[in-house]
């Protein structure tokens, strides 16, 4: 079964650059999220989409935006890179039905910022 | 601001043993999952608990939804090497925002 894909897995940065995550979510789900996770702490919610369209958001700075394209791929925009942007950065999907929503994570993509 | 707390955040025992792990909240969540996280990997679904006062088994898992839907708890039998691993429990309140607790860290020695 086709899961969720994260591209690129590894990302090294400066300070002061920019970064594009991207993500593939499972076909036909509706819901895509961004998460941060800082080393030792739990997945932070950066923002959701539904339907291509913006549905929730939470602690995401200024400096990042995401978008959700026709294809409902999407991609997470990072500019002006510090050095606690490091991180494991998540994609998850998920097909709302009623009763729950269960997320399906992908692998991750690691950025580092020297 | 919802919050879920999770409890203990680490746990070292071993093998044979048993333990149990809280998740805690003030808010109402529709429902709540629980996943396991590996160094370096996403989290990974365990089980979904939608229905006060629920509860499911997955081998030697047990997974309860309070009566309230404020909290929830993992309990593990004859606990194993393999079960070593993050354990996150997530609240979903209807919203299109998954929030996650800070984790239970589990070390089981052989």
């Amino acid at each position: 079964a086709a899961g969720v894909i994260q591209s690129p897995r590894h990302l090294i940065k400066e300070k002061r650059e920019t970064a594009t995550l991207k993500c593939y979510p499972i076909p036909r789900h509706d819901t895509v999220y961004w998460y941060q996770q800082g080393p030792g702490q739990d997945p932070q919610f950066l923002i959701s989409f539904y339907e291509k369209m913006q549905s929730d958001k939470g602690s995401i700075p200024d400096r990042f935006s995401a978008q959700q394209f026709s294809d409902y791929h999407s991609e997470l925009n990072m500019s002006s890179l510090e050095l606690g942007d490091s991180a494991l950065y998540f994609c998850a999907s998920s097909l709302r039905v009623s009763g729950a929503n269960v997320l399906t994570f992908g692998a991750g993509s690691r950025l580092t910022v020297l | 601001t919802q919050l879920l707390e999770q409890s203990p955040q680490f746990l070292s025992i071993q093998e044979g043993e048993n333990l149990t792990v809280y998740c805690n909240s003030s808010s109402v969540f529709s429902s709540l999952q629980w996943y396991r996280q590996e160094p370096g990997e996403g989290p990974v679904l365990l089980v979904t608990v939608v229905t006060g006062g629920e509860v499911k088994k997955l081998k030697r898992l047990t997974f309860q939804f309070g009566d309230a839907r404020k909290d929830s708890s993992l309990h593990i039998t004859a606990a194993q090497p393999g079960d070593t691993g993050l354990y996150l429990c997530a609240g979903d309140s209807g919203g299109f925002k998954t929030i996650f607790g800070a984790g239970t860290r589990l070390f089981v020695k052989a």
